[in-house]
């Protein structure tokens, strides 16, 4: 079935680091693929997303380039900062999945000053 | 703010009661989802609604029911409440049915069943 797969978290950084967190998907044909954050007791907001191979999502410095070879979705960012300390999920929809989004297990980030 | 409301916020209630949780879409969206956030299952898919007609079904117990109305707000009742079913609810919508479109979240019901 259709899955994806995210780092364990949590991840700790120092401000003005250099963030990665790995991405990888499983699914049938063409999903579009996501990144939502979640801020302490808040809802999921979108952060970029990118829906066809090869596509750059980037958004408030983050960015995540869909890669169809080797399944990913990894996002980065070059800097972080301690307001970027949050929950990160990855996520996809495909068109045969009557557009529910299935989602990554999350990967909280933690960045000090 | 992404224009999805949802109430109320928190909720309390004992085993075996019933609640409904309401959801309103941002302005023109025909599209509401259901999602559940728990500690141990993560974010679930529970059930999609579009134009007021059931589009699909993920997760979602047969204690739990939804419908979206003519004016397009959304309700998800859980009824028989069990312990496991405290978890945090979210809604989302979107314009239409594409598996491009992005989903707007709203702050979710936390519900807590004692």
């Amino acid at each position: 079935g259709n899955s994806v797969t995210q780092m364990e978290g949590p991840v700790t950084l120092s401000e003005e680091a250099f963030l990665t967190i790995n991405c990888t998907y499983t699914a049938t044909g063409y999903p579009s693929l996501f990144w939502y954050v979640q801020y302490p007791g808040e809802g999921l907001q979108l952060l970029l997303k990118a829906t066809k191979a090869d596509d750059k999502g980037s958004n408030k410095g983050f960015e995540a380039t869909y890669r169809k070879e080797t399944t990913s979705f990894h996002l980065e960012k070059g800097s972080v900062q301690v307001s970027d300390s949050a929950v990160y999920f990855c996520a996809l929809t495909h068109s045969g999945g009557y557009n529910k989004l299935i989602f990554g297990a999350g990967t909280r980030l933690a960045v000090h000053p | 703010d992404s224009g999805v409301t949802q109430t109320p916020k928190h909720l309390i209630t004992a085993t075996g009661q019933r609640v409904t949780l309401r959801c309103s879409p941002r302005s023109g969206d025909l599209s509401v989802y259901w999602y559940q956030q728990s500690l141990d299952q993560g974010l679930q898919f529970l059930i999609h609604y579009y134009n007021g007609e059931e589009r699909a079904k993920g997760n979602i117990l047969e204690r739990f029911s939804a419908q979206q109305f003519p004016d397009l707000h959304s309700e998800l009742n859980l009824s028989s409440l069990e312990l496991g079913d405290s978890a945090l609810y979210f809604c989302a919508s979107s314009a239409g049915t594409g598996s491009q479109e992005t989903q707007y979240f709203g702050p979710g019901t936390r519900l807590l069943v004692l």
